[in-house]
């Protein structure tokens, strides 16, 4: 079956570093990826998306790319925020047009420090 | 964006009572909702797909008869814990799909905690 293998948290980091969270993820078919966002005390808030090989998502500065010859989709922002702490989740799709099913990582919790 | 709502945000309830918490989107119309529950520092499991108009799907090893899914209307489904347990205390999240052309994307509420003492 499906499955999202996430980086284990907590993440620190001083702000304006470079960040990092990598996710790779098991599945049959091509299905589209999806990067998370919850903040404290808040629902779930998509970040961004990539739908097929080779797609970047982008959103707010953070970035990832769909590379299927490593089934990886690795979370990145070249310069972080205080206001980007939260946790952050991975989660894989049905493939092509049906999303009736989310598969989530773990989440990774990620603290910027001033 | 889309607004999902849950409520209420958090419930403490004496173990044997049953619990309902609601999900309504609240600037569109939801065909399929999902109820999910999330323990502390873990992922995300989903329970069950609700389907307005017609029973909800409920995913390996979640009791059905436990976790009652209503889904009566376009904007609202409801999620009833009945006869809670201390191990039903958890966080339930609900989700609502919306299909927009090649778009397909699932918007979250914020979350219900259940404490049952």
């Amino acid at each position: 079956g499906n499955s999202v293998t996430q980086m284990e948290g907590p993440v620190t980091l001083s702000e304006e570093a470079f960040l990092t969270i990598n996710c790779t993820y098991t599945a049959t078919g091509y299905p589209s990826l999806f990067w998370y966002v919850q903040y404290p005390g808040e629902g779930l808030q998509l970040l961004l998306k990539a739908t097929k090989a080779d797609d970047k998502g982008s959103n707010k500065g953070f970035e990832a790319t769909y590379r299927k010859e490593t089934t990886s989709f690795h979370l990145e922002k070249g310069s972080v925020q205080v206001s980007d702490s939260a946790v952050y989740f991975c989660a894989l799709g049905g493939s092509n047009f049906g999303n009736e099913k989310l598969t989530f990582g773990t989440g990774t919790r990620l603290t910027i420090i001033p | 964006g889309a607004v999902v709502s849950q409520h209420p945000s958090r419930v403490i309830c004496k173990s044997g009572t049953s619990v309902k918490i609601e999900c309504r989107s609240l600037d569109f119309q939801a065909t399929t909702m999902f109820w999910y529950r999330q323990f502390p520092k873990q992922s995300l499991m989903l329970m069950a797909t609700s389907n307005e108009g017609s029973k909800a799907t409920y995913e390996q090893g979640v009791e059905k008869d436990k976790f009652l899914i209503n889904h009566a209307s376009l904007t609202l489904s409801t999620l009833t814990v009945t006869s809670a347990h201390p191990e039903d205390s958890s966080f339930y999240i609900c989700s609502a799909r919306v299909l927009a052309g090649v778009t397909d994307t699932q918007y979250f509420g914020p979350g219900t905690r259940l404490t049952v003492l």
